[in-house]
């Protein structure tokens, strides 16, 4: 949605290599979550942020405690099977409703 | 754990008729479940949310004469699509969270409409 946005829309990394997502709220967000899409559409939960870091294997994931207004996962070492469309959802201070960035089509190749 | 169940996982209906799908939390109460729509190549659109003791707040484009969703009770929510055309195929995902956590989401409902 507007409310949230989502950059790259598509990557492509080789494995081994690392690379860093980002969603940036135009308003101040009281968490944000990561997902990953797999092939048959089912959303993985990654992470639920209300502030700080959070670090899970090769993936790490940021947000901003300040001013509340971006988020970023970073991936490291990338393997084949990081593939797919990376989320991000955020919900607004005082408002239960997540809004979902556009995602991220990251294909890791060989 | 927290596990949300949707069902049921794909469904094909005739163009004009209606479906209904289901949402059920288990180990955790669900006092607010909101349903969104992913459209083919597009990202998760909130068609509504429902919290215990309020009302349902329905987004812009979508109404409950559209998409009528019942939450009876802390474990289950269901929502029907009625008249369903062309435009109302996607994935329909059910997110279920206690309070202002985290928020888990079901495998979600994938419909198809000829």
């Amino acid at each position: 949605g507007d409310q949230v946005e989502q950059s790259p829309s598509a990557l492509s990394l080789h494995e081994g290599t690392d690379s860093a997502l980002r969603c940036n709220f135009t308003t101040t967000m009281r968490s944000v979550q990561w997902f990953r899409q797999n092939s048959r559409g089912s959303l993985i939960s990654l992470f639920y942020l209300a502030s700080g870091t959070k670090e899970n294997g090769r993936l790490k994931s940021a947000f901003d405690s300040k001013e509340r207004r971006y988020s970023t996962l970073h991936i490291r070492d990338a393997q084949l099977e990081d593939s797919g469309t990376y989320f991000c959802a955020a919900d607004e201070t005082g408002n239960y409703k997540y809004v979902f960035g556009a995602g991220t089509r990251l294909k890791v190749i060989a | 754990g927290a596990l949300v169940y949707q069902y049921p996982r794909r469904t094909i209906c005739k163009s004009g008729t209606s479906m209904r799908m289901e949402c059920q939390a288990v180990g955790f109460q669900a006092t607010s479940v909101a349903w969104y729509r992913q459209s083919p190549q597009k990202t998760f659109e909130l068609i509504a949310l429902s919290t215990v003791n309020s009302a349902i707040k329905y987004e812009q484009n979508f109404t409950q004469e559209k998409f009528p969703i019942s939450h009876p009770n802390l474990s289950f929510s269901s929502m029907t699509v009625l008249n369903a055309y062309l435009e109302d195929r996607g994935l329909y995902l059910c997110g279920a969270r206690t309070g202002g956590y985290e928020q888990y989401f079901g495998p979600g409902t994938r419909l198809t409409v000829l």
